[in-house]
């Protein structure tokens, strides 16, 4: 069974940067047919997706234009988990975050993490 | 970026009682292998989403069979033949058949 656990910090002060990771048990961050996503919620947003990795020979990025110049996604094999990192962040960044699995060649998403509620402010 | 419009955004059902729920597509999401990259989640509250019907009309092993997809190229059908309580929550349409992967606004199903 797929789990994805997240963990990182719940408050983030505005300019700063912000830093999650999802731990993936039951398959690898390097899998040839998944994808792994970060998406985040918020009332004023909806859902949004923010980027994605995955790993076809090479480790491949795609972000999302409204953050491209903000966002890193990174996997560590050693760790079998994913990071974002959001930089210079405002109360706009403030979300629920999810990372989540799209598996066989982007047939589902089938696994979500619990959700980061995270909130920039000072 | 694909847009994607739900209709109806909110829904009050009777327990019993059918519901359905459009998600129109600004462009079509048929890939050329014939498939429709057109998933339904349910977020109930304070969880996350989880799939319901992925690649338009498949069901996941555990979603019951009351709930079904229809629908190809840019309009899409989530139907409950009965609705039970437990369906409440937020159904979300996603595409996934290009970067941005985008989301419908969501339709809040209330039991009556």
């Amino acid at each position: 069974q797929v789990q994805l656990q997240q963990s990182g910090p719940g408050l983030v002060t505005p300019s700063q940067t912000l830093s999650l990771t999802c731990a993936i048990s039951g398959d690898s961050v390097s899998s040839n047919s998944a994808t792994w996503d970060w998406i985040r919620q918020s009332p004023s947003r909806g859902l949004e997706w923010l980027g994605r990795i995955y790993y076809r020979s090479t480790w491949i990025h795609q972000y999302a234009v409204s953050v491209q110049s903000r966002i890193i996604i990174s996997p560590d094999t050693s760790k079998n988990q994913l990071s974002l990192q959001l930089t210079s962040v405002t109360p706009e960044d403030t979300a629920v975050y999810y990372c989540a699995r799209r598996r066989d060649h982007n047939t589902v998403s089938d696994v979500w993490g619990q959700g980061t509620m995270v909130t920039v402010s000072s | 970026d694909i847009v994607l419009t739900q209709s109806p955004l909110f829904l009050a059902v009777t327990p019993g009682e059918p519901a359905s729920i459009s998600c129109r597509s600004s462009q079509s999401l048929l890939y050329s292998n014939g498939v429709d990259h057109l998933d339904w989640y349910l977020q109930k509250p304070g969880q996350s989403p989880q799939v319901v019907i992925y690649l338009g009309s498949n069901r996941p092993s555990g979603v019951p069979d009351r709930f079904s997809g229809s629908g190809s190229g840019s309009d899409f059908i989530l139907k409950i033949t009965r609705v039970e309580p437990e369906d409440v929550g937020v159904y979300y349409c996603m595409q996934a058949l290009q970067a941005p992967i985008t989301f419908g606004q969501g339709t809040k199903l209330e039991i009556k």
